[in-house]
């Protein structure tokens, strides 16, 4: 089945601690995105990348870090940096053109801290 | 970029029909409207967009004022499976990056 797949579904995260999330589509799309998601918040864009191995900062980037290094992968790394990391985490990528591009979602991760 | 208004939240009941509000007075000429949807602790889903005219679609209808400054997301039946959180969103056109800007969305609760 196409799709996006986000791994694992629960995360946590040790103070100090660098951890990373997997995010990988088969959709053959060229964008993906990473969003955070806070209890009764809409979702917020930490990063995104249009092409591989090119990326920029979304609203919230500080304290995280990207690759893009195949077409199908773009894992999230939240690291030490990001004092208040407990959140649900979306990963999603669409094709790129000047229409009405349309995201596709993951599943999530929910990140806590220890 | 041009905010969206919604109420917070909405109920319905089981198979009948839900008009979900949006207001952008701000939205400009070349501003998409979007839909998306988010069931409990799920990811987003598409719904529909559209930029001026009415779209219907196998999930639901979205009727766009003429003026563009307001839109209404239109489920014909409502299902217990409908419940979730509903967001409008504006999409440019000529953006660079597609981003989607989302609000709190309004949660739509269907009563059996």
């Amino acid at each position: 089945d196409g799709g996006i797949t986000q791994s694992p579904k629960y995360l946590f995260r040790k103070e100090g601690q660098n951890v990373t999330l997997s995010c990988e589509q088969n959709l053959n799309h060229d964008a993906m995105y990473w969003y955070r998601q806070d209890p009764g918040q809409g979702l917020r864009l930490i990063y995104y990348s249009q092409i591989v191995n090119d990326f920029q900062k979304g609203d919230i980037a500080e304290g995280y870090s990207v690759s893009r290094e195949k077409k199908e992968s773009f894992p999230l790394t939240v690291t030490s940096a990001q004092k208040n990391p407990t959140a649900f985490y979306l990963c999603a990528s669409s094709i790129v053109d000047r229409g009405s591009n349309i995201q596709y979602f993951g599943a999530g991760t929910r990140l806590s801290v220890l | 970029d041009a905010k969206t208004t919604q109420p917070n939240s909405m109920e319905s009941n089981e198979e009948e029909p839900v008009h979900l509000p949006c207001n952008h007075s701000t939205i400009s000429g070349t501003d998409y409207i979007h839909w998306y949807r988010q069931l409990p602790s799920q990811g987003p889903e598409y719904v529909i967009h559209g930029l001026t005219s009415n779209v219907n679609n196998r999930m639901a209808s979205l009727a766009i004022a003429e003026d563009r400054k307001s839109s209404t997301l239109i489920l014909h039946r409502a299902t217990l499976r409908d419940a979730a959180v509903y967001y409008c969103i504006l999409r440019d056109k000529g953006g660079a990056t597609n981003k989607l800007i989302f609000g709190t969305g309004t949660l739509l609760a269907v009563q059996p």
